[in-house]
């Protein structure tokens, strides 16, 4: 089993659609990451959470630290947001390295 | 710089030989972290350096894969007499410093295909 378990593994959504990626993992951590990488393209850091909610632009993420459970929202979804999104943790104690998980390749459709 | 640099974006050798590959972190960063990304996998961790120091080597697949930190700043990831099997995206991220409680930012990639 996977430390990191991302679901769906691909999405496709029609633009203005509300979507929502989920992440669960099983070991403790001090930090969880969602990033977003574009096909060819590098990796972009959309937020770093260890508790709460943040919100940035469209982009909302929440985590569940109880449950080990975090999901990133993208409201009113466009198609310049079709991308891999993948969730990382940092694993307390540890914390020098991120364990990802397989990502979830999102197309919005016009 | 203003962001992560890594050259060459893009490298393609003959099985066999050795590969070099380069990271600029942001300067002032004190973390630096080496991942690949193979073809239809997730991502998985090389190494990570600590100023000029590796405390954390255990994601390098085998002794042909080394890296080294130098002045704090340039790292660079030598994969000695590669195989297919090494094709594969790598990495490298910067923080500003260890511990997980920072942000990474990461770089574009080096493509590294062998043939």
């Amino acid at each position: 089993k996977n430390e990191v378990e991302q679901s769906p593994q691909n999405l496709t959504a029609q633009e203005g659609e509300f979507i929502t990626i989920n992440c669960s993992y099983s070991v403790g951590i001090s930090a969880l990451h969602w990033l977003q990488q574009h096909p060819g393209g590098g990796i972009v850091s959309l937020f770093m959470l260890s508790s709460g909610k943040k919100k940035h632009g469209r982009l909302i993420a929440t985590i569940n630290i109880q449950e080990k459970h975090s999901s990133l929202h993208i409201t009113a979804s466009h198609p310049r947001d079709s991308a891999v999104y993948i969730c990382a943790v940092g694993e307390a104690g540890t914390a020098s390295k991120l364990t990802f998980g397989t990502g979830t390749r999102l197309q919005v459709t016009l | 710089g203003a962001g992560v640099s890594q050259s060459p974006s893009n490298k393609v050798t003959e099985k066999g030989k050795d590969v070099e590959l380069r990271c600029d972190p942001i300067s002032g960063h004190t973390a630096l972290y080496w991942y690949r990304q193979s073809l239809g996998q997730g991502l998985e961790f090389l190494i990570y350096f600590q100023g000029n120091s590796a405390p954390d080597k255990s994601g390098l697949p085998s002794d042909r894969f080394s890296a080294e930190r130098t002045g704090g700043s340039v790292s660079t990831l030598t994969i000695q007499r590669t195989q297919q099997e090494d094709s594969a995206v790598y990495l490298c991220a910067s923080s500003l410093a260890g511990q997980g409680i920072y942000g990474y930012t990461f770089g574009s990639g080096t493509r590294l295909t062998v043939v």
